[in-house]
């Protein structure tokens, strides 16, 4: 059960655009479309932010977006904010019938 | 609305063993699947087990074997018995519900944690 690699961070000035990639295997991210993404900020649980790919719960802004290429997922947020500024995780369902969580990436908002 | 809330966590001994329970509330745990996720101080996100709305229950390898989840219908709670508990198993614990398919489920709720920590 390896995990998903992230970039451990990336960073932004406010108004500008960043991508985070998520990369698996073809026995989670490639075969399957239940990859999720999760905001989390320091001392709070995790919000859900997009999920089955590319789909924003209701009240998600939409300057987050998803989107998958063969065993890469990415969350790209457009015009940055500063409240924009945390740990976001990918995760993925597995052949294995489990979940399987990217490392995470913090987002410094410059 | 939905609500999950943990309890149980606390400092326990290595190779002792706790009980982790959640109430959920706004929906009915028995028709959902439910998972455990948890996150070691400073660290990622750790997916730790599920059971689907069926009985079905699957583990992380790190737990197997020592981790148990069941869920109780009349209460409405989904519990994680944690058994021959190691140093590494500290960590805040999320309770959550999943939205499943046929095909596959994620994550959609969580709870706000509850901190197990593990030392002598």
């Amino acid at each position: 059960q390896s995990g998903l690699t992230q970039p451990a961070s990336v960073s932004g000035s406010p108004g500008q655009s960043i991508t985070i990639s998520c990369t698996g295997s073809s026995s989670d991210v490639g075969a399957y479309n239940y990859v999720s993404w999760y905001q989390q900020h320091p001392g709070k649980a995790p919000k859900l932010m997009i999920y089955e790919v590319s789909n924003r719960p209701s009240g998600v802004s939409n300057r987050f977006s998803g989107s998958k290429s063969d065993n890469t997922a990415s969350l790209t947020i457009s015009g940055l904010q500063a409240e924009d500024e945390a740990d976001y995780y990918c995760s993925s369902y597995t052949s294995s019938n489990t979940l399987v969580f990217g490392g995470g990436t913090k987002l410094t908002v410059l | 609305e939905v609500q999950l809330v943990e309890s149980g966590g606390g400092l326990i001994q290595p190779g002792g063993s706790l009980r982790l329970s959640c109430a959920a509330s706004g929906f009915t745990v028995s028709s959902n699947y439910m998972s455990w996720v948890r996150q070691a101080p400073g660290k990622g996100l750790e997916w730790v087990s599920v059971i689907y709305s069926g009985g079905n229950t699957y583990y992380a390898d790190s737990v197997k074997g020592r981790f148990t989840i069941s869920r109780d219908n009349s209460k409405n709670t989904v519990s994680l018995q944690m058994n021959s508990l190691r140093a590494e198993d500290t960590a805040v614990y999320y309770c959550a519900r999943d939205r499943a398919y046929s095909s596959g489920w994620y994550v959609v709720y969580w709870g706000q944690g509850t901190l197990v920590t593990v030392s002598s």
